[in-house]
């Protein structure tokens, strides 16, 4: 079974800087995603980005990039110029191939933004 | 285009009773996932849903049960409740083909308190 871990259960930035959250992962599997996704107060759950593990090119969304390393399995995120809107729980999550919609969470991290 | 739409938002009900929780997916999606979210557990899958048909199930009691519809939509339904059934259910569809993205898109959940 896939399992996934964030370690940091809280992080805090000041805002403008730049902040990296962890995030590792457990899988047998060749093919798979990695996403982070974002909770804000509001509980929406929304993407922040995705990343195919065939592909071999970190994934860059605006502000936000991911540094994976599939040797390591590890996904962590780091966000650029942080904004008091980037203040929610973020959570890393794997799904397998194709065929299988399955996500597993991590634990989540909360970012707080300091103004 | 609409987004997930979870109904009720918010309902309270006592131990023993039962529960039906409904999710319109995106139009054109056509699995539907749901998702339990507690401050100890986090976020558990429950089940998933494609063409009407269970694909994959978490680890919960047959108390937790769903069905999808011919439109997509779907309900889940829990027996019995237990105070540890408090929780906010997630739903979340996709696009369950070879060419999507992977991405998983959520409701707003809805928030069930069990007394």
């Amino acid at each position: 079974a896939q399992t996934v871990t964030q370690s940091q259960p809280e992080m805090s930035v000041q805002e403008a800087e730049t902040v990296t959250l962890s995030c590792t992962y457990d899988t047998s599997e060749s093919d798979y995603y990695l996403f982070w996704y974002k909770q804000p107060p509001s509980r929406q759950m929304i993407l922040v980005i995705r990343q195919e593990a065939y592909k071999q090119q970190n994934a860059t969304e605006n502000r936000f990039s991911v540094n994976f390393q599939k040797a390591a399995k590890s996904f962590s995120l780091k966000i650029s110029d942080s904004q008091l809107g980037d203040a929610a729980m973020y959570f890393c999550a794997y799904r397998g191939d194709f065929g299988n919609e399955k996500l597993t969470f991590g634990t989540g991290t909360r970012l707080t933004i300091i103004p | 285009k609409a987004g997930v739409t979870q109904t009720p938002r918010y309902l309270i009900k006592t131990r023993g009773q039962q529960v039906t929780l409904s999710c319109s997916p995106i139009s054109g999606h056509r699995s539907v996932s749901w998702y339990q979210q507690t401050p100890g557990q986090g976020l558990q899958f429950l089940f998933e849903y494609f063409s009407e048909t269970q694909r994959n199930k978490g680890n919960f009691p047959g108390r937790f049960s769903g069905r999808q519809f011919s439109n997509s939509r779907s309900e889940m339904n829990v027996s019995t409740l237990e105070l540890g059934d408090s929780a906010l259910y997630l739903c979340a569809s996709s696009v369950p083909t070879s060419a999507n993205t992977g991405e998983l898109f959520f409701g707003e959940g809805s928030r069930l308190t069990v007394l």
